[in-house]
């Protein structure tokens, strides 16, 4: 059973506009949170995490914010860049493995 | 230049061959992982260790076997029992094989089984 859910397959922003891309998870014992970018025929890079004890976290263009009570995760990108496009994964763990969600492939359009 | 290699970035086995995925690191990291992509899924766990000498099956352990003997590497061998290998694999390590520790991840091999 599917821990960790991305229901948009896909999005397409402009160039410059704000990117955000959604997450939900069930299982309530997952204290750690993740956002990974990957290219095709690539392995995924970390972008940013967040710890379950937090509801913001920032690092650059990139935000992520968790909402606990509503098991739900997003990530902003602002601005938006042709090369932010790739497929962005949501990660959980309550632990040592991490459970992935299926995907979002961003696309920003100039 | 610290990071993670996986070699081949391609593989091609006949069916009913076991073969081996290689992957190193050089990052001093204690925890390792592999990880399996199929066409639009997530990364679905196989095996990871937490330390040398040890691992633990993940949710799709079957028809796969690993080894730990350094801490460096963690070859994946994917055997004939596995009933559907073709997939696109991915190794990762972790500084420790506790929470709150980010997984850096491995270019991939590509495995198809004509």
């Amino acid at each position: 059973d599917q821990q960790v859910k991305q229901n948009s397959p896909s999005l397409s922003v402009q160039e410059g506009r704000i990117s955000i891309l959604n997450c939900d998870y069930t299982n309530s014992m997952f204290d750690y949170f993740l956002w990974y970018k990957k290219y095709p025929a690539e392995g995924p890079t970390f972008l940013i995490s967040i710890s379950s004890i937090k509801d913001k976290n920032e690092d650059g263009r990139f935000t992520v914010f968790l909402n606990k009570s509503a098991k739900h995760l997003s990530l902003h990108i602002v601005p938006s860049q042709p090369g932010d496009s790739a497929v962005y994964f949501c990660a959980a763990t309550s632990g040592y493995a991490l459970n992935f969600g299926k995907g979002t492939s961003l696309l920003v359009t100039p | 230049d610290g990071g993670i290699t996986q070699s081949p970035k391609y593989l091609f086995r006949k069916e009913g061959q076991n073969v081996t995925l290689s992957c190193e690191q050089n990052l001093n990291h204690d925890a390792m992982y592999w990880y399996r992509q199929d066409p639009g899924q997530g990364l679905r766990l196989i095996y990871y260790s937490q330390i040398v000498n040890d691992f633990q099956k993940g949710d799709i352990a079957e028809g796969y076997s690993v080894s730990r003997e350094k801490k460096e590497s963690f070859p994946l061998t994917v055997t004939s029992a596995q009933k559907n290998p073709t997939a696109f694999y991915l190794c990762a390590s972790s500084m420790s094989g506790g929470t709150h520790n980010e997984q850096f991840f491995g270019p991939g091999t590509r495995l198809t089984v004509l």
